[in-house]
């Protein structure tokens, strides 16, 4: 059974408007939270983080949102460019020491110039 | 500086084959991971190491797949004997072991495997 879950694979989005990228979990010891990036042929890179303190983190375009009674987060790119096109997975721990986070299957997003 | 570096980044082999995939993590950090990406199941941690002792296996498929880290530079992962379902792409990534504050992985560009 999956503990965290990113329920659409895919998402289109036009360029300039914003992408928003859900992630669902179902472990509730889990408290901090990653998103990553992946381009095809290439290790995923970290993009942003938010630990169970904060319900919500932003850097430039990237803002995570967190809420934990429904453990649910997402992920908002504004306003999105076609260089984000790429799989962005979720990932979660009951740690913020990165032993042992717990990755959604990714969501495939493409930006259409 | 140089990142996660992992070999090979392509391997195609035959059922039954020994498989030994390397990777060299970034200086200076304690903490090692492999995964295992698939289609079916995304991104699977198999094995995590700090300081060089594995501290959490629960994740490797079966007795087939082992994985060493002799050193602070360096870490197998070997499958034997493979199988067609051991095909995927497998991941190694590092991070600094205390004061992770982002809790962020640098991973490796991954080796993707091939059983036929």
């Amino acid at each position: 059974d999956q503990q965290v879950k990113q329920n659409s694979p895919s998402l289109s989005v036009q360029e300039g408007r914003i992408s928003i990228l859900n992630c669902d979990y179902t472990n509730s010891m889990f408290d901090y939270f990653l998103w990553y990036k992946k381009y095809p042929a290439e290790g995923p890179t970290f993009l942003i983080s938010i630990s169970s303190i904060k319900d919500k983190n932003e850097d430039g375009r990237f803002t995570v949102f967190l809420n934990k009674s429904a453990k649910h987060l997402s992920l908002h790119i504004v306003p999105s460019q076609p260089g984000d096109s790429a799989v962005y997975f979720c990932a979660a721990s009951e740690d913020n020491y990165g032993q042992n986070f717990v990755f959604g299957p990714g969501t495939r997003l493409s930006v259409l110039p | 500086d140089a990142g996660v570096i992992q070999s090979p980044r392509h391997e195609v082999t035959e059922m039954g084959q020994e498989v030994t995939l390397r990777c060299k993590p970034i200086s200076g950090h304690n903490s090692l991971f492999w995964y295992r990406q698939t289609m079916m199941r995304g991104l699977e941690l198999l094995i995590y190491f700090n300081n060089n002792v594995p501290i959490d296996d629960s994740g490797m498929p079966e007795d087939r797949f082992s994985a060493k880290m002799p050193n602070a530079s360096f870490s197998t992962l070997k499958i034997q004997p493979s199988e067609p379902r051991d095909s995927a792409v497998y991941f190694c990534a590092s991070s600094p072991l205390a004061g992770a504050f982002t809790g962020e992985l640098f991973f490796g560009e991954g080796s993707r495997l091939t059983v036929l």
